[in-house]
């Protein structure tokens, strides 16, 4: 049981956007910033979106996050092939003193 | 280039002990906060370890508190974590990333991995 909370899956087809949400409580994503990994199958994961809705040299702006109380959400606009992955969120957790991951969402394209 | 190359994983009998190795390059090292974060088979992704620049600040997550030790050498751009007391459920591909910030669960550069197994 993951302290962030994501869907298990989400899928849409090529040129679609889609949304993959992430919600947790107070001491996480109430109180800290988000950020999102994409893992492509067989790689390690790659940082995608961090402090909510900044985006690493070299990320499409296909690609934004925002964040609003203690829920955030990543989405992916003009959806691709190559964009099927699993996508993870993140917070550090001022309760815990750790760093807290959702579940993962695995994202597949129709 | 930022690179992080884990080692030292393996096959290890339940009760039994690893150390695993990260050796970093392509930035200053002895700047950075650095993470160990672990992924079971077919399974999300889990946090272990922190350590802070000079190793001042050191958290654990619960599930390997008491049994696990991370610890660095900035001379040597080496992020170590030693494993005690192995179970089933340490089985998992360990990765160290960097901390782009300090408890912000941001990790802008990651190894290749290293997978640790445990079983008889």
């Amino acid at each position: 049981q993951s302290v962030l909370t994501q869907p298990p899956s989400a899928s849409g087809t090529p040129g679609q956007r889609v949304t993959i949400s992430c919600s947790g409580s107070s001491s996480n994503i109430g109180s800290n910033t988000v950020n999102w990994y994409q893992q492509l199958p067989g790689t390690a994961p790659k940082l995608l979106i961090y402090s909510n809705n900044q985006r690493p040299s070299g990320v499409p702006d296909r690609f934004s996050g925002s964040k609003s109380g203690t829920s955030a959400s990543l989405a992916i606009s003009g959806l691709q092939s190559e964009d099927e992955a699993d996508y993870y969120c993140a917070a550090w957790d001022d309760s815990w003193r750790n760093v807290v991951f959702g579940g993962g969402t695995k994202l597949t394209v129709l | 280039e930022v690179q992080l190359v884990e080692s030292g994983g393996g096959l290890v009998q339940p009760g039994g002990s690893l150390r695993l190795s990260c050796a970093a390059s392509g930035f200053t090292f002895s700047s950075y906060s650095m993470n160990w974060v672990r992924q079971a088979p077919g399974k999300g992704l889990e946090w272990v370890s922190y350590i802070s620049s000079s190793s001042s600040t050191i958290y654990y997550a619960d599930s390997v508190k008491g049994r696990f030790t991370i610890s660095r050498d900035n001379a040597k751009n080496s992020l170590y974590l030693q494993m005690n007391s192995l179970r089933a459920e340490d089985t998992a591909v360990y990765y160290c990333a960097r901390d782009l910030a300090s408890d912000t669960a941001c990790f802008d550069y990651w190894g290749q991995g290293t997978l640790v197994t445990v079983s008889s």
